[in-house]
């Protein structure tokens, strides 16, 4: 089955620390690949997206993501973390020839440290 | 602009009573989409509506229906909840069904 998976479910870091959260993807042939955030209590908020081009994508709050299609990977990441980063982070990806359906991993819960 | 819009923001039904969860998007977008949200599951897709006039299921459809009432509202409606359907109901919409969705601020449902 196409499926998209994030390897870690829950990471604590100090501020200050870099940041890497992994996504795989099983859908051959052309995706395109996204990271959400979802802040406590708030709604889905796009980070980044990748479409065909550059492979390092850079979104929002300094987040960037690295396209490595022959590992079916968009990890994200960012050099040094806040608090204010502390949320669920959710990798998804669209396979046009799957009639346009976003696909979500499972989520990774991020717990920044003070 | 107000985004995509969702009400209500919080709903308690009892088993086998009906409700509809309504969605609005200000931004001219094409498509539109449900999805609910349980802890470990990330989101998971009900039904969406790729263009107005349009409605296909996703993963998760039982037990719901959708009207696509024009190109900004999209709703959900719940014939008979059952409590497996408690979740957090979320609406987005995109320009096309390829491009970056924008989410609502979620309807959270329990149903006891």
């Amino acid at each position: 089955a196409q499926s998209v998976s994030q390897h870690n479910h829950h990471v604590i870091l100090s501020e200050a620390a870099s940041l890497e959260l992994g996504c795989n993807y099983s859908y051959g042939g052309t995706v395109n690949l996204f990271w959400y955030v979802q802040y406590p209590g708030q709604h889905l908020q796009l980070l980044l997206k990748y479409f065909s081009g550059d492979p390092l994508v850079k979104g929002i709050k300094g987040f960037e993501a690295e396209f490595i299609k022959s590992k079916f990977s968009f990890n994200l990441r960012k050099p040094s973390v806040q608090w204010s980063d502390t949320a669920e982070y959710f990798c998804a990806v669209i396979a046009p020839g799957n009639t346009g359906k976003l696909i979500f991993g499972q989520g990774t819960t991020l717990q920044v440290k003070p | 602009n107000a985004g995509v819009t969702q009400t209500p923001k919080f709903q308690v039904l009892k088993t086998g009573q009906s409700m509809t969860l309504q969605c609005a998007q200000d931004m001219n977008h094409n498509s539109m989409y449900w999805y609910r949200q349980d802890p470990g599951m990330g989101l998971r897709l009900i039904y969406y509506s790729a263009s107005e006039g349009t409605t296909d299921k996703g993963e998760v459809p039982n037990g719901y229906n959708v009207s696509r009432l024009n190109k900004r509202e999209f709703s959900l409606r719940l014939e008979s909840a059952a409590p497996s359907q408690t979740s957090v109901y979320f609406c987005a919409s995109s320009y096309g069904v390829i491009y970056e969705q924008y989410f609502g601020p979620g309807t959270r449902l329990t149903v006891t």
